[in-house]
């Protein structure tokens, strides 16, 4: 299976300021089908990014997402109070579909 | 938007099953979607258990592929998990997403908590 390793568990940032979040997979990811969803406390996650860099509906566009092979990245480039949250990646193109451990933003 | 609403026991004895349904609205199970169920324990990350085809196909996490079972009954709109021979390593939020292999988790049901305890 494909493990992915997301980094840094955990990110302490201020609103306004960028985040930049990494995930790595340990074998090159089929057809770039690789997504990004974040999670806040008590809620189910929501889909941000799918296809490595496409934006699901509804998503702001300080929202982005690049990569290829086996390195990804999310990056949201201004923070707002709501985008603190825990991401997870995902890559759904081999079974059984992963998720990465997630990466924790957290307000500085 | 599909909408997704497991339902099912919140607690479980061990060695038992574990069986949630979840009900899909606003849209029909039988079109062209994979329909997943992902876990997360307390405090833990996502899990994937497995998925089903509106054809019936299915797909297995090999970690629990001996004690799962997904089924689909397309004349109530619902998909069930069932998984057997249960410990307190089972005990989880259970959520049920339409998505799968080739597409994203697009939609995601509320979840629902799981304890295995006697």
């Amino acid at each position: 299976e494909i493990v992915l390793t997301q980094s840094p568990d955990t990110l302490s940032l201020s609103p306004g300021e960028r985040a930049t979040l990494s995930c790595r997979a340990s074998q090159s990811v089929n057809s770039n089908y690789l997504a990004w969803y974040q999670q806040k406390p008590g809620q189910a996650p929501r889909l941000l990014i799918y296809g490595v860099s496409s934006r699901a509906t509804g998503i702001p566009d300080r929202f982005s997402g690049s990569g290829s092979g086996t390195d990804f990245t999310l990056t949201i480039s201004r923070l707002e109070p709501e985008d603190f949250a825990v991401y997870h990646c995902q890559q759904y193109g081999i079974s059984p579909l992963t998720f990465g451990g997630g990466t924790k933003v957290e307000i500085k | 938007q599909v909408q997704l609403q497991e339902s099912g026991p919140g607690l479980v004895q061990p060695s038992g099953t574990l069986s949630l349904t979840c009900a899909v609205s606003r849209g029909s199970i039988s079109i062209n979607n994979w329909w997943s169920w992902v876990r997360q324990p307390p405090g833990k990350g996502l899990e994937w258990i497995g998925e089903i085809y509106h054809t019936g196909s299915t797909n297995y996490n090999p970690s629990l592929r001996s004690r799962v079972t997904i089924s689909l009954d397309s004349s109530k709109n619902h998909f069930s998990l069932n998984l057997g021979s249960v410990t307190a390593a089972d005990t989880a939020v259970y959520y049920c997403a339409r998505g799968g292999i080739y597409s994203s988790l697009v939609d995601w049901g509320q979840g629902t908590l799981v304890t295995v305890s006697s």
